[in-house]
């Protein structure tokens, strides 16, 4: 059973730094591209970004380009999203989804961690 | 950037009834359309990918078609379990995603 677990969300004011996490399990991790989506409070689904299975591919919604980095650790069954530089208009929902293959729909979601952006 | 149009907003059906959403891609996404289930306090559960398949597990009730800019995501007869809100999203242009706004469906 595919299993994804987001840790790292949490209160941090506005212009600093978090580093998201997802634990991934009961799939081959290193064969698939992943993604990060988020839902603001109240809100619909937006991408914020993806990686292909080795790290070479990766892109970035607007809103958080310059600012977000996504990254994958395939030794660690991992993916990363390191936020800087952050923005009220960031505090979401953020879940870690799996592709279906590279560059495909989205056929496993974690639960999400919460990132509240606040002074 | 596509950007991908749902409509209704809102979409008040009784159980029973069928119920047609509508999600409109501003340029050709060709077949890469996906369709996902969203409740309250829950992640998003994939319905429909590549426009018309449904996902593992999914009643025959849920069925897509379209192609292109124009597709539907149609439930036969809704249950009460339903009533949630559907998302639309293209994945015609690696390593670019994007969602629709979202069409909730409630009960009349």
């Amino acid at each position: 059973e595919v299993q994804l677990v987001e840790s790292g969300g949490g209160l941090v004011q506005p212009g600093r730094s978090l580093r998201l996490s997802c634990a991934a399990s009961g799939f081959t991790f290193h064969n698939y591209a992943m993604h990060w989506v988020r839902q603001a409070p109240g809100k619909g689904l937006e991408w914020v970004s993806g990686i292909n299975w080795n790290g070479v591919s990766i892109g970035y919604a607007d809103s958080v380009k310059g600012r977000f980095t996504i990254s994958r650790d395939n030794a660690k069954n991992s993916l990363y999203l390191q936020m800087n530089s952050l923005r009220a208009e960031d505090t979401a929902l953020y879940y870690c989804a799996k592709d279906w293959a590279q560059g495909n729909h989205l056929d496993s979601w974690g639960h999400g961690t919460l990132v509240t952006v606040s002074s | 950037e596509i950007v991908m149009t749902q409509s209704p907003a809102t979409l008040s059906v009784s159980p029973g009834e069928r119920a047609t959403l509508s999600c409109r891609a501003s340029q050709s996404v060709s077949s890469n359309l996906a369709w996902y289930q969203q409740k309250p306090g829950q992640a998003p559960r994939l319905l429909i990918y590549g426009a018309t398949n449904r996902a593992t597990g999914i009643p025959a009730r849920f069925s897509g078609s379209g192609s292109g800019t124009e597709f539907t995501l149609s439930i036969s007869s809704l249950q009460s379990e339903d009533f949630a809100v559907y998302y639309c999203q293209q994945y015609n242009k690696w390593p670019s995603l994007t969602f629709g706004g979202g069409t909730k469906v409630e009960l009349k």
